[in-house]
């Protein structure tokens, strides 16, 4: 099991609610990221972090921030839920610091369980 | 546009048959990963196949790679009941992050 951890597991809000998704991982890892992912469907890279105070929009467009203050917490927050911000969210963390990312690369991606959102 | 593309997009076999699923891509890659989804949760990583591979095995796995062709196969053998679940390819680029595919929904009957 991946040490990286997602609350809550679900969440239905109403809309026009602020919420924010809680991400932690404790392995130490440089860069993360946020996927949107509906069900049996693909998933989209929303937000990406490099590391601490490194933060960067995905390329699916998203109405949510995120921030990164330490480098085992990575939260996404959403000011105003509406139900279009109905699916699931995952996060997922990868090495930053290995010789075959310094090369550009893209390593192992860890992901949490996923924060199923319902907006009614 | 997608980078990536499983097909098909849903298989069902018996337990004790073999599973291939597919995965085609668009662009030059650095390296192609693997991931396993159950339902409802996270992704899991499988294996990883660096573009100057053209194999690699783990297990009851076998991932080929052809970047002449830009494509990729999972191969499990063997599979059982508990091989059900999603499987995703997703291609590393040199950008931000991995790219998905949609992935292949396997169903191994008992």
């Amino acid at each position: 099991e991946a040490d990286i951890y997602q609350t809550p597991r679900y969440l239905v809000i109403g809309t026009g609610k602020k919420i924010t998704l809680e991400c932690s991982q404790t392995m130490g890892h440089d860069k993360m990221y946020w996927y949107q992912q509906d069900p049996g469907m693909e998933l989209h890279l929303i937000h990406y972090s490099y590391g601490v105070n490194s933060t960067e929009k995905g390329d699916l467009s998203s109405e949510s921030t995120v921030s990164r203050i330490r480098t085992e917490h990575f939260p996404l927050t959403l000011e105003s839920a509406r139900p279009s911000h109905t699916s699931q969210y995952l996060c997922a963390s990868s090495e930053g610091n290995s010789d075959y990312f310094s090369q550009g690369y893209n390593t192992e991606a860890f992901f949490g369980q996923g924060t199923r959102l319902t907006v009614v | 546009s997608q980078q990536g593309e499983e097909d098909p997009q849903a298989l069902s076999i018996q337990e004790g048959e073999n599973a291939t699923m597919n995965c085609s891509y668009k662009t030059s890659i650095n390296n192609l990963q693997w991931y396993r989804q159950n339902s409802g949760r996270g992704l899991v990583h499988l294996i990883l196949i660096r573009s100057n591979e053209r194999e690699k095995h783990s297990g009851r796995l076998r991932v080929t790679l052809d970047t002449s062709k830009k494509s990729s196969s999972l191969l499990i053998t063997a599979s059982r009941a508990a091989d059900t679940a999603s499987y995703f390819c997703a291609t590393d680029t040199g950008r931000r992050a991995l790219t998905f595919g949609s992935g292949t929904r396997l169903q191994v009957q008992p």
